[in-house]
């Protein structure tokens, strides 16, 4: 059973402010995806990683940044945050046979 | 055209009913199918996973899937509170597929 862990968990920040969004895995599984929530939405790929250094964007990326240099570590950098930031941000890693995604808890932002 | 189509609910039904929540998708290349299960403020669960068309039984969950029809459903017999929460189906294409594709989610209420 793979484990993931986010933080934090809750999250209130200013308009305009830089912020970070931690993820990390203790399975070594290579895939790990970042996904925006919204209630009664479905789940919006923002970035995504095959491994090491490789990042590449979903359809939510334009305001955001990751990185990739460990296996276990996948944070996601908001650069400059807005209200329309506000949300749930989930964090997966998936097997290589892609046959199960394993979620942290959450983040869940708000900008005001 | 939506990948895959979910009825969000809300679904409320009485202790002990059996409960039907059923997701449409239009990609004929989706082969893994999955069942999530998310309580309020966490994250996914994996709750059922199938690979390409018919049934799967664990416990009081059966999980159908239909490719012919392109239509997924998962069953939860003898309903408890517990099983209130919201469940995403979700679905991949094949082994080095770059991501999941998930339903909004239908929100169950099982009333004591």
């Amino acid at each position: 059973e793979a484990d993931i862990y986010q933080t934090p968990r809750y999250l209130v920040i200013g308009t305009g402010k830089k912020i970070t969004l931690e993820c990390s895995q203790t399975m070594g599984h290579d895939k790990m995806y970042w996904y925006q929530q919204d209630p009664g939405m479905e789940l919006h790929l923002i970035h995504y990683s095959y491994g090491v250094n490789s990042t590449e964007k979903g359809d939510l990326s334009s305001e955001s940044t990751v990185s990739r240099i460990r296996t276990e570590h996948f944070p996601l950098t908001l650069e400059s945050a807005r209200p329309s930031h506000t949300s749930q941000y989930l964090c997966a890693a998936l097997t290589d046979m892609n046959t199960e995604a394993f979620f942290g808890q959450g983040t869940r932002l708000t900008v005001v | 055209q939506k990948e895959v189509e979910q009825d969000p609910g809300p679904l409320s039904v009485p202790e002990g009913a059996i409960v039907s929540l059923n997701c449409t998708y239009s990609n004929s290349a989706f082969q893994y199918f999955m069942w999530y299960r998310q309580y309020s403020r966490k994250g996914p669960e994996l709750l059922m996973y199938t690979y390409s068309s018919g049934n799967k039984e664990d416990g009081r969950f059966t999980a159908q899937v239909d490719k012919s029809s392109k239509y997924i459903s998962l069953f939860i017999r003898d309903s408890q509170p517990s099983d209130s929460a919201t469940y995403l189906c979700a679905m991949s294409a094949s082994w080095t597929g770059n991501q999941f594709y998930f339903g909004t989610g239908t929100s169950l209420t099982v009333i004591p």
